[in-house]
């Protein structure tokens, strides 16, 4: 294992539907991420916490909101989803940002819009 | 624009056989390129980094080169078992001011048979 968790491990919601991924790091580490992984597509950066701080938004929509209460802990907060959204959701964390340290990943949500 | 492409898409070997894959990217200003091995259901695992100055790094069977001038990666594995089987992630990380950058490449599938 990695040192980071995630759950629920697997996912399915309706459009109208509220739900939170959650992600624990035993690292120590400073900066955490999320990352979205679709079918045939290469992994997209959402967001980065450095020090608890939201240090990266990378165009995400608003329907997707993070919440990092501590450096150990990170939340992806779901509302509203569109069934393109169903995708791999990953969490990982670093030393510090930067990606010159590296990152250790989650195992991952399976998220299914439906 | 930054992209990073791998080849090929999918492969499949048998146990015991060697096999190459290849990656180019395009970011500039490169800082560093890695390889990641992505286990089904798991999240990315990290194989090797290299910076600019390096052209070659192993980890074990893995064996990583990378040419800057013709931003060209390879990821060679010697004696695939298994376990290998697995997609493989090339990352590159372009820096930008304060800012680090990953772009993904969309992974090549190794599929290894006994």
């Amino acid at each position: 294992e990695t040192g980071v968790t995630q759950t629920p491990r697997h996912l399915v919601m309706g459009m109208t539907n509220k739900k939170s991924l959650k992600c624990e790091q035993h690292l120590g580490h400073n900066a955490m991420y999320w990352y979205k992984q679709s079918a045939k597509k290469p992994l997209e950066l959402m967001f980065v916490y450095n020090f608890k701080e939201q240090t990266e938004n990378n165009s995400v929509p608003s329907r997707f909101s993070p919440e990092c209460p501590n450096s150990s802990h990170l939340f992806l907060h779901l509302h509203t989803l569109q069934p393109e959204d169903s995708a791999l959701y990953l969490c990982a964390s670093s030393q510090e940002q930067g990606y010159s340290y590296e990152q250790y990943f989650g195992p991952g949500t399976r998220l299914t819009v439906t | 624009k930054n992209q990073v492409e791998q080849s090929p898409q999918s492969l499949i070997i048998l146990e015991g056989k060697n096999c190459t894959l290849q990656c180019n990217y395009t970011v500039s200003p490169f800082s560093n390129l890695r390889w990641y091995k992505q286990d089904t259901g798991r999240g990315p695992v990290s194989l090797t980094i290299m910076t600019f100055s390096e052209n070659t790094k192993s980890n074990g069977r893995y064996t990583a080169t990378l040419d800057a001038d013709t931003k060209q990666s390879s990821l060679h594995i010697t004696a695939s078992q298994l376990s290998d089987s697995a997609s493989y992630i090339c990352v590159v990380t372009l820096r930008s001011g304060g800012s680090y950058i990953p772009t993904f490449g969309r992974g090549t599938s190794l599929i290894v048979h006994p």
